[in-house]
């Protein structure tokens, strides 16, 4: 069974603040992806990072994946209010032949204050 | 039509019921997965389908059980429901197959899920 991890699991800040989540996992994913969620809604994909060590920049937001293809992080800069939501991060590994799923950490809550 | 339609998106059942889970995925969208997400946690893969077919499987029961249709709807069946079954399913479609997601090439549209409360 494939793991991932996210901390911190809870986050509540300041607008204007900046912050950093983390996504960890023991296995070598072949790609790693971000993805939003806000209540009543399925997640929304923000990224998805193949190589290892590639940076991506999305307006504010800032995703890395690890050069071991391990970890990754997402980095917000001055947050919004508007950027609170469950952070998910999502691996992908092989199951068998070509087949391949998405094992999902289990997020980080953002909650950003006026 | 555009995006990705789940149905009921609430539902009540009691334990021992079964429930069907519906999803109506974006013309020419020919894959689709099925996860379970219990409150404050991430989505738990379920199964997937490509072309009709299933071709992959969670870490779940035999009474959990799907179909695809050629219409790019999609079914999630479970049957002797139990109190952990209580979660939001969400169905999530793609068109061409997995490779492209995992490259960037293509996006997994999930649908808003449907919350079963089982009693």
């Amino acid at each position: 069974t494939q793991l991932l991890e996210q901390s911190p699991q809870f986050l509540s800040i300041q607008e204007g603040e900046n912050l950093t989540v983390y996504c960890n996992s023991s296995s070598v994913f072949s790609s790693l992806q971000w993805y939003r969620q806000e209540p009543g809604e399925g997640p929304v994909l923000l990224v998805t990072v193949v190589t290892g060590g590639e940076v991506k920049k999305l307006k504010r937001l800032t995703f890395q994946f690890g050069d071991a293809r391990k970890d990754s992080s997402l980095h917000i800069t001055a947050a919004q209010p508007g950027d609170t939501g469950l952070y998910l991060c999502a691996g992908t590994y092989f199951l068998s032949g070509s087949a391949r799923q998405l094992t999902f950490g289990s997020g980080t809550q953002l909650t950003v204050l006026p | 039509e555009t995006g990705v339609t789940q149905s009921p998106t609430h539902l009540i059942k009691t334990r021992g019921q079964q429930v069907t889970l519906r999803c109506s995925s974006q013309s020419g969208h020919n894959t689709v997965s099925w996860y379970q997400q219990a409150l404050g946690q991430g989505p738990q893969f379920i199964f997937q389908y490509y072309r009709e077919e299933e071709n992959g499987r969670g870490n779940f029961p035999p009474r959990f059980s799907g179909l695809q249709f050629p219409n790019y709807s999609s079914e999630l069946n479970v049957n002797a429901l139990e109190l952990d079954d209580s979660a939001l399913y969400l169905c999530a479609s793609t068109l061409g197959g997995l490779a492209g997601i995992y490259s960037g090439a293509n996006v997994l549209t999930f649908g808003a899920g449907s919350r079963l409360t089982v009693l």
